[in-house]
Parts: C-alpha cells; structure tokens; sequence
C-alpha cells in the first residue's frame, strides 16, 4: 500500500511566522504535490515537483514556497503566514497518473 | 466555465440504495478520470480510475465514463452507512502534464 505521511494533522501558528509543512511518501514515486483545500472551492495546486530538486509553479503559489531535497521528502514552507493561509493542506504523491493522498494538515493562522 | 464541474450535494440515500454520482468535463483532451472518496477531516483516498471510455467495476463500485458527452459517473451499488464521505472526480490530459482538475466534491449521506 502506498503511504504518504504528513508531519502534522493540526497546527496553530501567529501571523508572520514561518511555516513548514512535510510531507514523506514510501513508494519511490517521482511526482510529489501540495494542495490547499477550501469549501466551495476544492483542491488548489499549490506546487508540484516531478524530480528532486525540480518544482513547478501550480496555479496558487504565491506566498508559498517548496523543497525537495530527496526523493521521497516535499516540503511546503509559507514564508510569512498570513490569515487567509488558513486551510486544509494536502501532499499527494504519484508514479504516473493515480494520485495518492496524505491525511492533510489543518492550518490556522491567527 | 470551470473545467470540471459537480454538484456539491449533499445526496441523502437510504441505504441500500443504488448511488449515481455524475461530474461534467469541458476539455476533450482529458484522457485519465478518477474518483476519490474524502471522510470528513481526512485525505482523498483514490477509489477507481479510468482511461479513456467505458466502464470499470471494482466490488460495489462502478466507474463509467462518455467521452462523446464529456460526462463521468460513479455508481454505488447496495449503499452502507459507511459510504458517506465526500466523492470528488478528477481528471487529467492524456500526457506531457501530472496536472489533474479536480471537481468540488459531492457530499453523500447513506441513511440507515
């Protein structure tokens, strides 16, 4: 079975911090994702990254960066949390098409 | 237009009941569908995926898809109480991009 992992289910940070949010997959997949997901508005990708090191823009990344140092590792940084970040955030991983998801970390930032 | 479009219910069945979940797709080039089933405060968890037309079948579980009429359905046969989650369609072009559209969810209650 393929496992993703998220480093937190919930967090609770003060606007203007610094924000990590890590995401480990298990499966040797070379695509990793992050999503945000809000009512009403579904799944928004953030980034994707097809290769270590590589990293593409998806179609909300501003005010959030990523890494992904190793293979199996993709992290998500906010670089300065700010109120409307609060959200569901979700990691996937894929190998071609079938995208995997972790649990999600809720965010809020007060 | 968004590029996938569901209804965001919620669908209260009794249970038991036959299940039809329908999403509609405006870019013919989508090659690959799928459905996620989401509990509440959880991840999507993958449930089926196709390729191009047809259908496939997994347990209780049917996915259908009509590239001619850009329309992909699930069907839930003999619906539990446990069925009720959030099912969301995704799609994706045939290659060059892992970027999938998703649709917003359909919220499901099977009553018992």
């Amino acid at each position: 079975d393929v496992k993703v992992t998220q480093s937190s289910r919930y967090l609770v940070k003060r606007t203007g911090e610094k924000v990590f949010l890590e995401c480990v997959q298990d499966m040797d997949h070379e695509n990793m994702f992050w999503y945000r997901q809000d009512p009403g508005l579904g799944l928004r990708l953030i980034y994707f990254s097809y290769d270590v090191k590589m990293k593409e823009k998806g179609d909300i990344p501003e005010g959030y960066s990523v890494s992904r140092e190793k293979k199996e590792r993709f992290s998500l940084i906010l670089e300065s949390a700010s109120t409307n970040q609060t959200s569901m955030y979700l990691c996937a991983s894929s190998e071609i098409y079938e995208q995997y998801f972790g649990p999600g970390t809720r965010l809020t930032v007060t | 237009q968004k590029e996938v479009e569901q209804d965001p219910g919620p669908l209260s069945v009794p249970e038991g009941a036959i299940v039809s979940l329908n999403c509609t797709y405006s870019n013919s080039a989508f090659q690959y569908f799928m459905w996620y089933r989401q509990y509440s405060r959880k991840g999507p968890e993958l449930l089926m995926y196709t390729y191009s037309s047809g259908n496939k079948e997994d347990g209780r579980f049917t996915a259908q898809v009509d590239k001619s009429s850009k329309y992909i359905s699930l069907f839930i046969r003999d619906s539990q109480p446990s069925d009720s989650a959030t099912y969301l369609c995704a799609t994706a072009p045939g290659s060059g991009t892992y970027k999938y559209i998703f649709g917003t969810g359909t919220r499901l209650k099977v009553l018992a």
